[in-house]
């Protein structure tokens, strides 16, 4: 258990469906992050948020919808996703003493 | 251009013996860090060993060593003394602005990993 905790821990999905992926850090954290890790590729940096705002937005299709309602949980709403979403997506959260936590992902595929 | 690059894709090594895991970077900051993550069939991240750019030693944290060449913008993480458990994808990952270890500044940007296969 890394103290960042991510749930569902696995997903399936139709193209016509609204779910959503849950994290949550109580390590007292600032900072935390959404990647996608989809095969064979690297990790892709979706969005930041700084102490609830958001402050970086890759160029994330709209139908991925980020929330930070506090500094200790992060959302990711999907709807109408594409096959081609279908991968593992990561939460992250960082202090500047202590550096990057991870989660252990959703694995998230799309039907 | 890609800024972090792992150029196996794949690596076999027998229990017990070293392995280098290559990783370069590109960047025309002065400033950054450089981070080896493990990340097993469970999909966890997990931090290994970190490197900042100002650091004048290499990195060790106990079997984990980083083999910095700053002039061949190198940062090669070694692990010594393999263990079956050590089977697992490894990404490089650099982050630029602040070398400091939490930094304030900058995103995490990862390589594409090298999965290591220890043998018995």
């Amino acid at each position: 258990e890394t103290g960042v905790t991510q749930t569902p821990r696995h997903l399936v999905m139709g193209m016509t469906n609204k779910k959503s992926l849950k994290c949550e850090q109580h390590l007292g954290h600032n900072a935390m992050y959404w990647y996608k890790q989809s095969a064979k590729k690297p990790l892709e940096l979706m969005f930041v948020y700084n102490f609830k705002e958001q402050t970086e937005n890759n160029s994330v299709p709209s139908r991925f919808s980020p929330e930070c309602p506090n500094s200790s949980h992060l959302f990711l709403h999907l709807h109408t996703l594409q096959p081609e979403d279908s991968a593992l997506y990561l939460c992250a959260s960082r202090d500047p003493n202590y550096g990057y936590t991870f989660g252990s992902g959703t694995r998230l595929t799309v039907v | 251009a890609q800024k972090i690059t792992q150029t196996q894709p794949g690596m076999f090594v027998q229990e017990k013996e070293a392995v280098t895991l290559d990783c370069t970077y590109d960047t025309s900051d002065p400033s950054y860090g450089l981070f080896w993550y493990k990340q097993p069939s469970s999909g966890e991240m997990i931090f290994l060993i970190y490197q900042g750019s100002y650091d004048q030693q290499n990195a060790t944290e106990g079997r984990y060593s980083l083999n910095f060449q700053k002039a061949r913008k190198s940062a090669n993480l070694v692990i010594s003394a393999s263990q079956l458990g050590d089977s697992a994808m490894y990404f490089c990952a650099m982050r630029e602005g602040a070398s400091g270890y939490g930094g304030s500044q900058g995103n995490l940007i990862f390589g594409k990993g090298t999965k290591l296969s220890v043998k018995p």
